[in-house]
């Protein structure tokens, strides 16, 4: 059973570029969770999404930043004119139905974005 | 709002010795208690959760954590360290309910190096 896969690894942007990162949960999970991981700093929760919803936004930054998990394919978290501020590695996590509250998340190995 | 706080940025121990990796936290109402370990460069990993009932909890890789309500916190234990626990250490807290519920929110992390 693949764990949650995240690509790309490693990503290199310049300032106001745009970024894309993307997410597929492990087999039978239904919630995708961001979080972003600053250097030093422990993990910081961006976003909480199910298949064509977003049900927790309250972490993204209110410009530039946008996440979704289509009803196809895997969720995409997409940073438009990134800026140096941006650089961070990007965790996502999903779980499976009905352990939202009590269970535990399954995290991907990051996405390492660096903006020159 | 749910807080989380790892006093100790860094923990070293000797290998064959006990450890500790200390954890307090705060929030309204009953707390969902998490550990996860990160190695460089990947994800974390799961080690144990505090959900409710005993308040001693065992987890993967011979680790423990203890759940103290009146002292708030959730301490990391292992009777005997080894190397390859040489690592990262996340505790979280999650609420059950309400307001930030689907938020897990992380200390800042304990590096744990043991000493051979």
């Amino acid at each position: 059973n693949a764990g949650v896969m995240q690509n790309p690894r490693h990503l290199v942007r310049r300032r106001g570029q745009e970024a894309r990162l993307r997410c597929s949960p492990m087999k039978g999970h239904s919630h995708v969770y961001w979080y972003r991981q600053l250097p030093e700093e422990g993990l910081k929760f961006m976003v909480y999404l199910q298949k064509e919803n977003i049900i927790d936004e309250s972490g993204m930054p209110k410009e530039r930043f946008s996440a979704e998990f289509p009803k196809e394919g895997p969720s995409i978290l997409r940073i438009q004119q990134v800026v140096r501020g941006d650089s961070a590695a990007y965790f996502c996590a999903s779980s499976p139905p009905g352990t939202v509250n009590t269970g535990e998340l399954f995290f991907g190995e990051g996405s390492r974005l660096t903006v020159l | 709002a749910q807080s989380v706080a790892q006093p100790e940025d860094q923990v070293n121990v000797a290998e064959g010795n006990p450890l500790t990796v200390k954890c307090t936290y705060s929030v309204s109402g009953n707390p969902y208690l998490f550990w996860y370990v990160q190695y460089p460069n990947r994800g974390l990993q799961f080690l144990l959760k505090y959900i409710t009932g005993d308040n001693l909890v065992k987890g993967s890789y011979g680790f423990e954590a203890e759940f103290n309500k009146s002292q708030t916190s959730f301490h990391l234990k292992k009777p005997s360290a080894l190397v390859s626990d040489s690592a990262l250490y996340f505790c979280a807290v999650r609420t059950p309910s309400g307001a930030g519920s689907y938020q897990l929110t992380f200390g800042k992390g304990t590096k744990l190096s043991v000493i051979p």
